[in-house]
């Protein structure tokens, strides 16, 4: 696609149920990044792929929150024992190479009821 | 760790009026780049500009032009020629080069265009 893609637009899940949150970056960008925006507050960076490896997770706030790109493209951000707390919007990044303009997609708005 | 601060929650401004968000930041590094982006409630967040810190010229996309001070970590956003498809909130970041390049974000400001 044109741009970046992720999916759900929405989630809503009850408190402790595992979910998943896919981004699909721009074709040939080797860089993604996760962010989490909390209600009235900017985003928070997450975690960094370059290429399949997570280079920098060191925002990922406790082990409940993994992410993975296996194959370099697709990245999917996991979140186990989802607490009311985790609700925010989850914001995908890609660019083409270090220091390219990072694009974003529309995030997926995350509801721990 | 770098912060950014930007110290108006929310601004207006008249259709056709120009208007000015601040925004200051904190680091010790001596090369870096600094963004303004813009997220309208589609929730997509748009680069709108970008300046680098070892440019001491202003950077300037069309309506959008910043006054960037490097002494004093200063880095405002004016908004010419006001629209009102420029009401959405606005976001200043910073980026270190080198490692993740991963943004660092301010709170934000709400702008609100007005008919």
């Amino acid at each position: 696609g044109a741009g970046v893609s992720q999916t759900p637009s929405n989630k809503v899940t009850e408190k402790g149920k595992y979910v998943e949150l896919r981004c699909d970056p721009i074709s040939g960008h080797t860089a993604l990044y996760w962010y989490r925006q909390s209600l009235g507050q900017g985003p928070e960076f997450l975690i960094y792929f370059q290429g399949t490896g997570a280079a920098d997770d060191s925002g990922l706030p406790n082990d409940r929150f993994f992410a993975v790109r296996p194959e370099g493209s697709v990245s999917t951000l996991k979140i186990q024992r989802t607490e009311r707390g985790d609700s925010a919007v989850y914001l995908c990044a890609s660019s083409r190479d270090r220091e390219a303009e990072a694009f974003f997609g529309q995030g997926t708005r995350l509801t721990v009821v | 760790a770098q912060t950014v601060t930007q110290s108006q929650p929310e601004m207006s401004v008249q259709e056709a009026e120009t208007v000015t968000l601040s925004c200051t930041y904190d680091t010790s590094e001596s090369n870096y780049y600094l963004f303004w982006y813009k997220q309208p409630p589609s929730r997509q967040m748009i680069l709108v500009i970008r300046q680098e810190a070892y440019k001491q010229q202003n950077a300037t996309e069309n309506r959008f032009s910043v006054n960037f001070q490097k002494a004093a970590k200063s880095f405002s956003l004016k908004i010419s020629d006001s629209q009102l498809g420029d009401t959405a909130m606005y976001f200043c970041a910073f980026m270190k080069p080198g490692g993740s390049e991963k943004l660092v974000f301010g709170k934000g400001t709400k702008l609100t265009v007005n008919p």
